[in-house]
């Protein structure tokens, strides 16, 4: 079993919709929650990091932190067709960050 | 101010030829960690400095990867006799320390294919 999940979409929706974006993980130790979008061919870009358990928001995305079920979301209201990009999930342990295989994101006219 | 730089930007080589990747962490920054993207998968850890130390070298795959940094900045990851499975892109991040890795920022990558 990978230390992160996340389903590899992809996912497609239309302009204007609420997209959830998920991961799940097994390290109880993990502290740091992070959410990186990666454009084609392009490096990826931290979004935000969440601290612990909660909810952390930035303009149109709120990442979600639910320890107890070990579980992080990331909302992206009103999306973009600029959005269109595939969204890594990562977490923090002692020096690395532990990556998700990431998730496909279309947003359609 | 500029990021993260990688070069090349993409590399060709045949196999059993050994390349360079080279990575120029934002300025000031004193960690710099190396990944390596598969097709398909997610990114997968291979070393990191502190400084001019590597404390953890425990993703390199194989003893054909080393990786150096000099002067606290540039880093170069080498692979020798490189095989088709080394394919992929290999990306460099750098943080401000190794207490922020949280906070990592990423270059463009260099795509290399072994062919």
């Amino acid at each position: 079993q990978k230390e992160v999940e996340q389903d590899p979409g992809p996912l497609s929706v239309p302009e204007g919709a609420i997209v959830s974006l998920n991961c799940t993980y097994s390290n109880s130790a993990f502290q740091y929650f992070m959410w990186y979008r990666q454009y084609s061919r392009k490096g990826p870009e931290l979004l935000m990091y969440t601290y612990s358990s909660g909810n952390k928001e930035d303009g149109r995305f709120t990442a979600q932190v639910d320890k107890s079920s070990k579980y992080i979301s990331l909302f992206i209201r009103d999306s973009q067709p600029s959005d269109s990009a595939t969204y890594l999930c990562a977490m923090y342990n002692t020096d690395k960050l532990i990556f998700g295989t990431g998730t496909r994101l279309q947003v359609f006219p | 101010g500029a990021g993260v730089s990688q070069s090349p930007s993409n590399k060709v080589t045949e196999k059993g030829k050994d390349v360079e990747l080279r990575c120029d962490p934002i300025s000031g920054h004193t960690a710099l960690y190396w990944y390596r993207q598969s097709l398909g998968q997610g990114l997968e850890f291979l070393i990191y400095f502190q400084g001019n130390s590597a404390p953890d070298k425990s993703g390199l795959p194989s003893d054909r990867f080393s990786a150096e940094r000099t002067g606290g900045s540039v880093s170069t990851l080498t692979i020798q006799r490189t095989q088709q499975e080394d394919s992929a892109v290999y990306l460099c991040a750098s943080s401000l320390e190794a207490g922020g890795a949280y906070e990592q920022y990423f270059g463009p990558g260099t795509r290399l294919t072994v062919t």
